[in-house]
């Protein structure tokens, strides 16, 4: 079993629509999460921090639920543009990190 | 700019000989990371470095060697490489292992026939 397991998808969203989507974490010692965007087998790029209380970037929210263990991406009014794998990644105070293998969003017009 | 560069960024070579990839970043960030990425798989933490010669095995780390003798260089080295060596590479540095997200290299093709 996997530390960090997402859904691959597709989720298939209309533009303009919004999607949200979990992914799951095992290592109770994770102390920092962390959502990356990766288009098409690039190098991903940090979308945004996870913190306990939640978090906001423009269309973009994130939340954190310890006692269940999972973190949360949504996406509000969905641009063509956000159509990307999305990866989560969680890491302890000692420096190893683990990632989830990716949901991909398609955003369609 | 700020970036963390690799080399080469496409390899392929044959089993067995020996090989390093480069990774630089000009961040002067503490710490520096490498991950695999295979379909279905995501990326896998290798090897990790907290600071100068200090290291550390990821989830995947067998058939891999690191150094960190220089706080921008983080080169990995296969010694021996085989066919399931064949993936996509990425380094990445950030501030600290949970100070911030993490800054990855453009990656690294590698192809072992």
């Amino acid at each position: 079993r996997k530390e960090v397991e997402q859904d691959p998808g597709p989720f298939n969203v209309p533009e303009g629509a919004t999607v949200a989507f979990n992914c799951t974490y095992s290592n109770s010692a994770s102390q920092s999460f962390f959502w990356y965007r990766q288009d098409c087998r690039k190098e991903p790029k940090l979308l945004m921090s996870v913190y306990s209380s939640g978090n906001e970037d423009g269309r973009f929210t994130a939340q954190l639920n310890r006692a269940s263990q999972y973190i949360s991406l949504l996406i509000r009014d969905s641009k063509l543009s956000d159509s990307a794998t999305y990866l989560c990644g969680g890491g302890d105070s000692w420096g190893k990190l683990q990632f989830g293998a990716g949901t991909q969003v398609v955003v369609t017009p | 700019e700020a970036q963390v560069t690799q080399n080469p960024r496409y390899l392929i070579t044959v089993t067995g000989k020996k090989l390093t990839v480069t990774c630089s970043q000009n961040m002067n960030h503490e710490y520096m990371s490498w991950y695999r990425q295979d379909p279905g798989l995501g990326l896998r933490q290798i090897y990790y470095s907290m600071n100068v010669e200090v290291t550390d095995k990821g989830d995947v780390p067998e058939g891999y060697k690191v150094s960190r003798k220089e706080k921008r260089n983080f080169p990995l080295i296969l010694e021996s490489p085989s066919p399931n060596q064949t993936s996509l590479y990425f380094c990445a540095s950030s501030l600290g292992s949970s100070r911030g997200g993490q800054y990855f290299g453009p990656g690294t093709r590698l192809t072992v026939t």
